[in-house]
């Protein structure tokens, strides 16, 4: 069955440094989305795309962050310089061709120092 | 997003069916009812999701009040492998079904050997 791989599944990192996280979605699908969770809390959704742009983002996605699809089958969230406050598992997902069920990836654990 | 409101926690026997209140007062006409749930460790999982009747699957069954104000999800029969934090979300189609998921503390299921 097809599934959302992300690396790398843990991220250790420096305050201040740039960090890439990678996923490959489902590839038919067409919708990308990174959520994140920090320690204890609710699923946040940062950032949706589709067709090569963003499509929306919330407050947390600020100018700290962006995504890209740099080919025909990764998907990227890069923190350009982290603060300790972006720990937090980040899931990346894909929506199925019939927009009923969103498919999550196992997610990276970034950890900021 | 109309809000959803769930118990913190539950628990179940082995191999006893589970009954996972949702209430949802608000939700409006064209709100589907959207069922996720996160295993330990893992990434949200879709489980289920219906409008107005009822709906199985081979994971679960939803179970839609006629009024739509409340749904249960029903697990037949709960595995150690079931327990996770379940999530129902309604997602308005009217605002584009791409839209990204509201998750919100969902319920923690606890099953018990």
């Amino acid at each position: 069955e097809p599934e959302v791989t992300q690396t790398p599944s843990h991220q250790v990192t420096q305050m201040g440094q740039e960090v890439i996280l990678r996923c490959v979605p489902i590839s038919n699908h067409l919708y990308f989305y990174w959520y994140r969770q920090i320690l204890g809390q609710k699923v946040e959704f940062l950032v949706s795309f589709y067709n090569n742009e963003i499509s929306e983002k919330s407050e947390i996605f600020d100018d700290q962050f962006s995504v890209e699809r740099p080919d025909g089958s990764n998907f990227t969230l890069k923190i350009r310089s982290t603060k300790l406050e972006d720990s937090a598992m980040y899931f990346c997902a894909s929506l199925g061709l019939r927009h009923n069920e969103q498919f999550f990836g196992p997610g990276t654990r970034l950890t900021v120092l | 997003d109309a809000k959803t409101t769930q118990p913190n926690s539950m628990e179940s026997n082995e191999e006893e069916p589970v009954h996972l209140p949702c209430n949802h007062s608000t939700i409006s006409g064209t709100d589907y009812i959207h069922w996720y749930r996160q295993l330990p460790s893992q990434g949200p999982e879709y489980v289920i999701h219906g409008l107005t009747s009822n709906v199985n699957n081979r994971m679960a069954s939803l179970a839609i009040a006629e009024d739509r104000k409340s749904s249960t999800l029903i697990l037949h029969r709960a595995t150690l492998r079931d327990a996770a934090v379940y999530y129902c979300i309604l997602r308005p189609i009217s605002s584009g079904s791409a839209r990204q998921l509201t998750f919100g503390s969902g319920t923690q299921l606890t099953v018990l050997p």
